[in-house]
């Protein structure tokens, strides 16, 4: 595998369901984000990660919750979701010091 | 606080005409620029990006762009448009120093018209 990686590729879901989208970066960086990305709504950063430490939390629902076990892997676990979650969701990594990051090919999310 | 606009979120052009997007920011510290590119059910791939070096900036596929600090602009420009370009484009911008989120316009969404 190369570049950065995202599982599953498409996810349905009910709003009871608990469910888990991963990602996982093959370039050595030591920085992970996740964005949501809904139609006709500009790209959402959502969780910030930098050393596997949490360094932003853009205001995001408690139903969402990240996990950073370490450099090469992010995970966001989802719990009672609502329809309006439905969206694209999309990772992305960079190294410390630089900006350009590198965007995996996302999880299509839709809640039922 | 950083913001990018895109204008027109849709555009239009003859297959080898010239492709134009817009791009204008507000940031309060020097920006770090990007434009990225995002086929149908696919992630963003990076263009090309301005960090304070060169005010003309050339990216892959034959995209560059121009940071004019006074218009606070950085438009997308490729001389000769190929059916292979059409795609979303989004302009980021970011702060810089390293694990900073980008803040992503809108999106334009660039027809090719045969």
């Amino acid at each position: 595998e190369t570049g950065v990686t995202q599982t599953p590729r498409h996810l349905v879901m009910g709003m009871t369901n608990k469910k888990s989208l991963k990602c996982e970066q093959h370039l050595g960086h030591n920085a992970m984000y996740w964005y949501k990305q809904s139609a006709k709504k500009p790209l959402e950063l959502m969780f910030v990660y930098s050393l596997e430490e949490r360094v932003e939390n853009n205001s995001v629902p408690s139903r969402f919750s990240p996990e950073c076990p370490n450099s090469s892997h992010l995970f966001l676990h989802l719990h009672t979701l609502q329809p309006e979650d439905s969206a694209l969701y999309l990772c992305a990594s960079s190294q410390r010091g630089h900006d350009e990051q590198f965007f995996g090919p996302g999880t299509r999310l839709t809640v039922l | 606080a950083q913001s990018v606009t895109q204008l027109g979120s849709h555009v239009s052009v003859s297959e080898g005409a010239l492709v134009l997007l817009r791009c204008n920011y507000s940031s309060s510290v020097p920006p770090y620029l990007f434009w990225y590119v995002q086929y149908p059910n696919q992630g963003l791939q990076l263009l090309l990006k301005y960090t304070s070096a060169a005010t003309l900036v050339k990216g892959i596929n034959g995209f560059e762009a121009e940071f004019k600090k006074s218009e606070t602009s950085f438009h997308l420009t490729k001389p000769s448009a190929h059916m292979s370009d059409a795609a979303e484009y989004f302009c980021a911008v970011t702060s810089g120093g390293g694990a900073d989120g980008l803040t992503f316009g809108k999106g334009t969404h660039l027809i090719i018209q045969p």
